[in-house]
């Protein structure tokens, strides 16, 4: 149990176009979901941590208006990257916890290049 | 500001070797978790360590925790090549959900 599923796996877009990103727990409800950012060779960087039906929250030095998060449910949150930008090019992976759990479950990752 | 320091950050080690690879953090926790990640996918779950003293092991690998020394330690028992990956460890922020991850320890195991 306790999958988390991403959609897509990859994707390629055009400078300046958004990208919508899935990011689904599949056999629990999520109460909270995490989204990360990962440069290439380096760490996980927390980008924003998400409550099903509340306004997520940022870490310091991301862009709210540039990456935006909806949890509309327990089982599906989603990250738009909006006017992308080459720099932007990075691999998202979110992860998910359940409310009595110690576990964060991590999907499998989305890999984003922007041209 | 959570620091979370592991070293070595690049291990080259032969097969059949044994080595431990040190996550140090710089907040009171009393959780850690280890991750493995292999070249382009995600993370994989190792052990959730929970407490002080805290000893897991699953095969070659083996975790502990010293939650008043702020250090865990992943030891590897005779390596084998399966191994090579990149291992992080990451510890709970303050709000005590997301997880702040050190910088990862390659290994690559050699022949």
């Amino acid at each position: 149990g306790a999958v988390v599923s991403q959609h897509p796996s990859w994707v390629i877009c055009k400078s300046g176009t958004s990208v919508k990103i899935e990011c689904r727990s599949l056999d629990f409800q999520a109460t909270t979901m995490f989204w990360y950012r990962q440069f290439p060779k380096q760490s996980l960087m927390l980008m924003a941590t998400s409550n099903e039906g509340s306004k997520a929250t940022y870490e310091q030095g991301v862009e709210k208006d540039k990456f935006l998060i909806n949890h509309a449910s327990l089982t599906l949150s989603t990250l738009t990257v909006t006017s992308a930008h080459p720099e932007d090019s990075s691999f998202y992976i979110c992860s998910a916890t359940r409310a009595t759990a110690y576990e964060q479950y991590f999907g499998p990752g989305t890999r984003l290049t922007v041209t | 500001e959570l620091k979370v320091e592991q070293n070595p950050l690049f291990l080259s080690m032969q097969e059949g070797k044994n080595y431990t690879i040190y996550c140090n953090y710089s907040t009171t926790s009393d959780r850690l978790y280890w991750y493995r990640q292999d070249p382009g996918k995600s993370l994989e779950s190792l052990f959730v360590l929970l407490s002080n003293g805290a000893v897991k092991q699953e095969g070659r690998l083996m975790a502990s925790l010293d939650t008043k020394a702020r250090l865990s330690t992943l030891h590897i028992t005779a390596a084998v090549h399966d191994l090579s990956a990149t291992y992080f460890c990451a510890v709970p922020s303050n709000s005590g959900y997301a997880l702040n991850f050190g910088k990862g320890t390659s290994l690559l195991v050699t022949p």
